[in-house]
C-alpha cells in the first residue's frame, strides 16, 4: 500500500524564521512528487519534483527531492503571516492513477 | 486558469438523506476526482473518473457513490447521509491519464449531517 507521511505535523514559528517541512514516501512505479499550499478553500499546487537534487524554487519557496531516501523537502524562509496554511505532499501512483496525500503540515506564521 | 466549482460551500443534510455534490471544471480535464479531508486523517480518495461514464474506487467509496454523464461534471451522491459522512468534500481535475500532473481543486463543500 501507498504510503506518504509528512513531518511535523503542525508547526508555530515567527515571522522571520525560516522553516523546513518534511514528506517521505512509499509508492510503487514513482514518478513524481508534488507540494500543494491550502490555505482556507481549495488546496494550490506549489512544485512538482520529478528528479532528484534539483532545487525549484518559487520566491521564498523551495523544494528538493531525494529519490534514494526516499524524501522531499519544502523550505521557505523569511516567513511571512501569510505563508500560514496547511501544507500538503502528494505522490501519483501513475499505475493505479491516483494520488496518495499526506496528512499535512499545518503552519502557523505569528507576527 | 482552470477553474473547478463546487456547487455548494456549506451543506446541512439529515441523516438518511440522499446528497448530491456536483462538481465542473472548465478545462476539458479528462480525469476528475472526489476527496474528503478531515482533520489528522489528510485527504482521502472517495471516486476517481478518466473518462463520461467511468469510474473507478478509491480508498474509501463506501457509503458514497458517482456520476459522470458529462466530461465537465462529476457528482458525489451520497445515498443514506450518515453522520460520519461530516466533512469537508474536495472535487479535483488534473490533464494527465496517469494522475502525474497536478490537480486543480475546487473550494470544497463543507457538509454537515445532523
Amino acid at each position: 500500500e501507498d504510503k506518504v507521511v509528512q513531518s511535523p505535523l503542525s508547526l508555530v514559528v515567527h515571522e522571520g524564521d525560516t522553516v523546513t517541512l518534511n514528506c517521505s514516501y512509499e509508492v510503487t512505479n514513482f514518478r513524481s512528487l508534488l507540494w500543494y499550499k491550502q490555505e482556507k478553500k481549495a488546496p494550490t499546487f506549489l512544485f512538482m519534483l520529478t528528479s532528484s537534487g534539483i532545487e525549484k524554487k518559487s520566491g521564498r519557496l523551495s523544494s528538493i527531492l531525494d529519490k534514494k531516501e526516499l524524501f522531499s523537502i519544502l523550505n521557505i524562509t523569511a516567513t511571512q503571516t501569510g505563508d500560514s496554511a496547511i501544507y500538503l505532499c502528494a505522490v501519483p501512483n501513475t499505475n493505479a492513477g491516483k494520488s496518495t496525500f499526506g496528512d499535512g503540515t499545518t503552519l502557523t506564521v505569528k507576527p | 486558469d482552470v477553474k473547478v466549482t463546487q456547487s455548494s460551500r456549506y451543506l446541512v443534510k439529515r441523516t438518511g438523506e440522499k446528497v448530491f455534490l456536483e462538481c465542473v471544471q472548465d478545462m476539458d480535464h479528462e480525469n476528475m476526482f472526489w476527496y474528503r479531508q478531515d482533520p489528522g486523517l489528510g485527504l482521502r480518495l472517495i471516486y476517481f473518473s478518466y473518462d463520461v461514464k467511468m469510474k473507478e474506487k478509491g480508498d474509501i467509496p463506501e457509503g458514497y457513490s458517482v456520476s459522470r454523464e458529462k466530461k465537465e461534471r462529476f457528482s458525489l451522491i451520497l445515498e443514506s447521509a450518515s453522520t460520519n459522512q461530516t466533512s469537508m468534500y474536495l472535487c479535483a481535475s488534473s490533464s494527465s491519464p496517469r494522475a502525474n500532473s497536478p490537480l486543480h481543486f475546487g473550494n470544497g463543500t463543507r457538509l454537515t449531517v445532523t
